[in-house]
């Protein structure tokens, strides 16, 4: 089945650590994403990346980086820099548009620090 | 920069009709699309719009009028499973499928 994982679901950190996010994707889609919800919000843009060995700062970019190395992967790196990073984060794919604006979400990951 | 609004509750009563507004502010637009949400899960695509009219998939509708920077969602024949939350979504810019997000509306629907 073709889809989008992300892995842990539930992720536990002590304040001042780096933690890696994974996201991959089997949709041969071109272009990735990374949100941020907070409870009772809409999605914030992190980081997207419309092809590999590029990416571009989302609305909220502070704190986060990213990497592209290939098509199908796309993992987040929730750094000590960012003030406030307990959230749910959802990492995205679609393939470009001109083609189709749909964008495939995977299950998420709860990122809780303390 | 980019705002949208929409009520941020709705309930409704199963078998009903049920209509989301968005009202929207951009800077750029090319489309507006609508996602659902079940608590805890991951937000899943309904639609979209990059022109003016009603777009029809089943229960599910959804309206735009780029005049009046406003769409909105129709969900007939509510189900009980219709209860999450529905996000509307404005793509931004050319070029890219980004998307700007509202912050959503919560839909129970009660038998």
């Amino acid at each position: 089945d073709g889809g989008i994982t992300q892995s842990p679901k539930y992720l536990f950190r002590k304040e001042g650590q780096n933690v890696t996010l994974s996201c991959e994707q089997n949709l041969n889609h071109d272009a990735m994403y990374w949100y941020r919800q907070d409870p009772g919000q809409g999605l914030r843009l992190i980081y997207y990346s419309q092809i590999v060995n590029d990416f571009q700062k989302g609305d909220i970019a502070e704190g986060y980086s990213v990497s592209r190395e290939k098509k199908e992967s796309f993992p987040l790196t929730v750094t000590s820099a960012q003030k406030n990073p307990t959230a749910f984060y959802l990492c995205a794919s679609s393939i470009l548009p001109g083609q189709g604006f749909e964008q495939y979400f995977g299950p998420g990951t709860r990122l809780t620090v303390t | 920069g980019q705002s949208l609004e929409q009520p941020s509750e709705v309930t409704a009563v199963e078998g009903a009709i049920v209509q989301i507004n968005c009202t929207y502010q951009t800077s750029g637009f090319y489309g507006l699309s609508w996602y659902q949400q079940h608590d805890g899960g991951a937000p899943t695509f309904l639609s979209y719009n990059a022109l003016d009219g009603l777009e029809e998939t089943g229960r599910f509708s959804s309206f735009l009028s780029r005049s009046d920077s406003y769409g909105y969602l129709l969900l007939q024949e509510l189900q009980m499973k219709d209860s999450a939350s529905y996000f509307c979504a404005v793509r931004v810019r050319t070029g890219a499928n980004n998307l700007f997000f509202g912050t959503g509306t919560r839909l129970t629907v009660i038998p």
